[in-house]
């Protein structure tokens, strides 16, 4: 398996631009996970998903940002508008369906500037 | 709530040293408990996880680590480190829910001196 792939890996934006970060999560995973890094406040899980489902957003910092998981095979993370205080790397990880001690797979990550 | 404490923000060891990195945790029962590496522009890889049993928990790369109910405790060992080690670590906790909430630390940097 390829594992999580993320895109774009990079991305640079102005102030007020919607931005679209992407994950495939590993093939029959059925949860599915956003964090977001960054120096101040370190890994922040901000939503999950179950079976295509949202979980838990309780992690989503404001209404500018929203995900979607339409299919099993594919999740978005929108932020719209971007602000600076958005720059970080956004990271998705996946994992099976729940036993105990399940561990989740992280992508590479996308890197997002916001200027 | 549950928290994960990583007290050394950056660790520097020489080349086949020995190494440990502490992990203090806060949680109300016994938790799962993972250690996580991010080399420099990748995604987080994971190094072991505890969960139950022996206490002692092998992993990969020759990493290994300990739970200590007593201490709160999952310190990350090994006895020689190589410069390819040189990365972050990040200790984790996860609830023992059907949650699947990952709690991290906020990170060990290591730096390996040749």
């Amino acid at each position: 398996d390829a594992g999580v792939i993320q895109s774009p890996r990079h991305e640079v934006t102005e102030m007020g631009q919607e931005v679209t970060l992407r994950c495939k999560p590993i093939s029959g995973h059925d949860y599915l996970f956003w964090y977001r890094q960054t120096m101040m406040r370190g890994l922040e899980l901000l939503i999950y998903f179950n079976n295509n489902v949202p979980i838990d957003d309780s992690g989503m910092p404001e209404d500018r940002f929203s995900a979607k998981m339409p299919n099993a095979s594919f999740s978005t993370l929108k932020i719209q508008p971007s602000e600076p205080r958005d720059s970080a790397v956004y990271f998705c990880a996946s994992s099976p369906y729940p036993t105990f001690g399940e561990t989740q797979y992280f992508g590479p990550g996308t890197r997002l500037l916001v200027l | 709530a549950q928290s994960v404490t990583q007290p050394d923000i950056h660790i520097t060891v020489s080349e086949g040293a020995s190494l440990e990195l502490r992990c203090n945790y806060s949680y109300g029962a016994t938790p799962y408990l993972f250690w996580y590496v991010q080399s420099p522009g990748q995604g987080l890889q994971l190094l072991l996880k505890y969960f139950s049993g022996d206490t002692l928990v092998q992993g990969i790369k020759g990493f290994e680590a300990e739970f200590k109910r007593s201490q709160s405790s999952f310190n990350l060992r090994k006895p020689s480190v190589h410069w390819s080690d040189a990365a972050e670590y990040f200790c984790a906790v996860a609830r023992m829910d059907s949650s699947y909430k990952l709690i991290f630390g906020s990170g060990t940097r290591l730096l390996v001196r040749p």
